[in-house]
């Protein structure tokens, strides 16, 4: 199991705010990555460094982590938007990565 | 940047599989490469990470002992090698390069994925 806890599945409407959390016991102290994994695809990073956003991600996909939790904010829901999110912790140290369990978020 | 991975495979228990991520766009040893594998139903799982530069690696502890990251700089290319399979080991197996900073690092390109099949 991991050491990084999402919610197993987070509902919006269009047009609303999404928000997907992940919890650890020191996220806080490092940076998070966000992934956006539809079915029959590979992963697309949405967020690095816990706000950062790669080129061609819109400025609904925004980040932030505080204490011990980061959280993935999606603005102005859309149903292109319906996938499975994943957060991303680095370890240094020994040069592994975790990811969080995964949360599907459904558009209603 | 493109990663563009061997096709499926289809193995026994008990037996080795070696999957290929043959990289281009940039230059090959200057990103470490990530494995990270999605069993059915499951969430993604990050396995390993090789260095092309000098083919050093690292392993997820649950992997190690059991998976083997080479690579072939003249094809920029790089292998990912899992024995002594099990029937959960069945998934899609994704390479993807890795971009750091100081203190963390991600992955920014991803390949299309192998799936592998374990069954008797």
């Amino acid at each position: 199991s991991s050491v990084l806890t999402q919610p197993p599945s987070v509902s919006v409407a269009p047009g609303q705010t999404a928000r997907i959390t992940c919890g650890g016991d020191n996220s806080g102290s490092k940076s998070v990555h966000w992934y956006q994994h539809k079915p029959g695809q590979a992963p697309v990073l949405v967020v690095y460094e816990n706000n950062d956003r790669p080129s061609g991600i819109p400025a609904r996909f925004s980040g932030s982590n505080y204490g011990n939790t980061a959280t993935l904010t999606i603005s102005r829901v859309e149903a292109g938007d319906e996938a499975d999110y994943y957060c991303q912790v680095w370890e240094r140290s020994s040069e592994h990565g975790e990811f969080g369990g995964g949360t599907k978020l459904t558009v209603l | 940047v493109q990663l563009v991975q061997s096709g499926a495979e289809v193995k026994k228990p008990g037996a080795s599989v070696k999957v290929s991520c043959q990289a281009s766009g940039y230059t090959f040893y200057t990103y470490y490469i990530h494995w990270v594998r999605q069993a059915p139903g499951h969430g993604l799982e990050w396995m390993a990470m090789i260095n092309p530069s000098g083919g050093s690696a690292s392993y997820a502890p649950k992997f190690q002992g059991r998976v083997a990251m080479t690579r072939d700089t003249s094809t920029s290319t790089v292998y990912m090698e899992l024995s002594s399979l099990r029937v959960h080991d069945t998934a899609v197996y994704y390479c993807a390069r890795v971009d750091c900073s100081t203190a963390t690092c991600w992955s920014d390109y991803w390949g299309q994925g192998t799936l592998v099949t374990v069954s008797s």
